[in-house]
């Protein structure tokens, strides 16, 4: 597929679970953006990676939240003992970094802590 | 502190007519200003953009106008379709390269 991929589409969890969501950027893209939509509200950045380094974390609500990328491929987000607030659409996009504001979104994981 | 606001949640307009989406900004700074567009279960999909440096840019049905002084951006759509029927983001472009998002205005285009 050319698209940016995210698993899984939906994930149901309990209050204190961790939980790790994956993005596959396109082939090829250097950039790799998360962000969460969290239900009738906009989108919110939370950490942008240029190749496997994230220059820039303002975004992470809080310590329980990281993200980390292999090369210039593959990203993961994991939420540590998951709130109720946590419960968003979080998406993925990316970028190759020639034009940065062409981000291509994946689908996005519906999250919902229960 | 939202630097991107779109004050109207919804529109909703009849096929053919035109649809105007606005988005107003807070930093005189920004270089970039984006339009997107999503449909349900879908991400974000990148429609139209303008630089700073310009007040208009046409893409087909699509129009961007961008007036600086007033720090305001608009989305014209005509005529309007019912596959308009989305939810439309206006974006900034910042310094470090990110986008900063709107809360989104959702368009409905009655047939």
């Amino acid at each position: 597929g050319a698209g940016v991929s995210q698993s899984p589409s939906n994930k149901v969890t309990e209050k204190g679970k961790d939980v790790e969501l994956r993005c596959d950027p396109i082939s090829g893209h250097t950039a790799l953006y998360w962000y969460r939509q969290r239900l009738g509200q906009g989108l919110e950045f939370l950490i942008y990676f240029q190749g496997n380094s994230a220059p820039d974390k303002s975004g992470l609500p809080s310590d329980r939240f990281s993200a980390e990328r292999t090369g210039e491929s593959v990203s993961t987000l994991t939420i540590q003992r998951t709130q109720q607030e946590d419960s968003a659409v979080y998406l993925c996009a990316s970028s190759s970094g020639l034009v940065p504001y062409e981000q291509y979104f994946g689908p996005g994981t519906r999250l919902t802590v229960t | 502190d939202q630097q991107v606001k779109q004050n109207s949640p919804s529109l909703s307009v009849q096929e053919g007519r035109i649809s105007i989406l606005n988005c107003d900004y807070t930093n005189s700074m920004f270089d970039y200003f984006l339009w997107y567009k999503k449909y349900p279960a879908e991400g974000p999909t990148f429609l139209i953009s303008i630089s700073s440096i310009k007040d208009k840019n046409e893409d087909g049905r699509f129009t961007v106008f961008l007036n600086k002084s007033a720090k305001h951006l608009s989305l014209h759509i005509v005529p309007s379709q019912p596959g308009d029927s989305a939810v439309y983001f206006c974006a900034v472009l910042n310094a470090g390269n990110m986008l900063t998002f709107g809360g989104g205005t959702r368009l409905m285009v009655k047939p």
